[in-house]
């Protein structure tokens, strides 16, 4: 079944730990985004990308990388976690093609850095 | 600048009721809109979007928007809430380049029995 997929559902880690939240997409898609939720507030676009080897930044500043180099593959780097970095992590894919650009969302992986 | 702003943080209703959750968009032009739901440990789905067609939008489980442009609003409603509708509703809208979606804040609903 076609699907988008996160992992791990929750993570709790300590200061200054290399993370990396893993986004993985059967659907077929070329874009995919990350977005991070704080408690109570709206989303905000952190990381796109249009396809393989494409990877841009989002509207909200953020000290996480990300890479493509597998269509069905968005991982999202975090080289030093920090307690700033507390916060939902959503993952979400569109087809380039489709109108109205109706992006599908994973269930998100919530971040906690002690 | 473009914003979506969501009136209420919390909408309670009864079973049975119906569910009125408000949503203004600002907007220089007449953007796509979009309705998403947030059920707990779910991941965000589409209940419907507003593409520049009809202005009166039905999606999925009953709800429906109307797109106002003399309001600039896109209200989300249904005529009679059922305890499954309680979840976390966002009012979406998409940028001018198209390259990313601009979210509210969200609404809470609750469904007493």
């Amino acid at each position: 079944e076609a699907d988008i997929y996160q992992t791990p559902r929750y993570l709790v880690i300590g200061t200054g730990k290399k993370i990396t939240l893993e986004c993985s997409q059967t659907m077929g898609h070329d874009k995919m985004y990350w977005y991070q939720q704080d408690p109570g507030m709206e989303l905000h676009l952190i990381h796109y990308s249009y396809g393989v080897n494409s990877t841009e930044k989002g509207d909200l500043s953020s000290e996480s990388t990300v890479s493509r180099i597998r269509t069905e593959h968005f991982p999202l780097t975090l080289e030093s976690a920090r307690p700033s970095h507390t916060s939902q992590y959503l993952c979400a894919s569109s087809d380039l093609k489709g109108a109205a650009h109706e992006q599908f969302f994973g269930p998100g992986t919530r971040l906690t850095v002690l | 600048a473009q914003s979506v702003t969501q009136l209420d943080s919390h909408v309670s209703v009864s079973e049975g009721t119906p569910v009125l959750l408000r949503c203004n968009y600002s907007s220089s032009y007449s953007p796509s809109l979009f309705w998403y739901v947030q059920h707990p440990n779910k991941g965000l789905q589409l209940l419907l979007k507003y593409t520049s067609a009809a202005t009166l939008v039905k999606g999925i489980n009953g709800f429906e928007a109307e797109f106002k442009k003399s309001e600039t609003s896109f209200h989300l409603t249904k005529p009679s809430a059922h305890m499954s509708d309680a979840a976390e509703y966002f009012c979406v809208s998409l940028n001018q380049a198209g390259t990313a979606l601009i979210f509210g804040k969200g609404t809470t609903l609750s469904v007493s029995s």
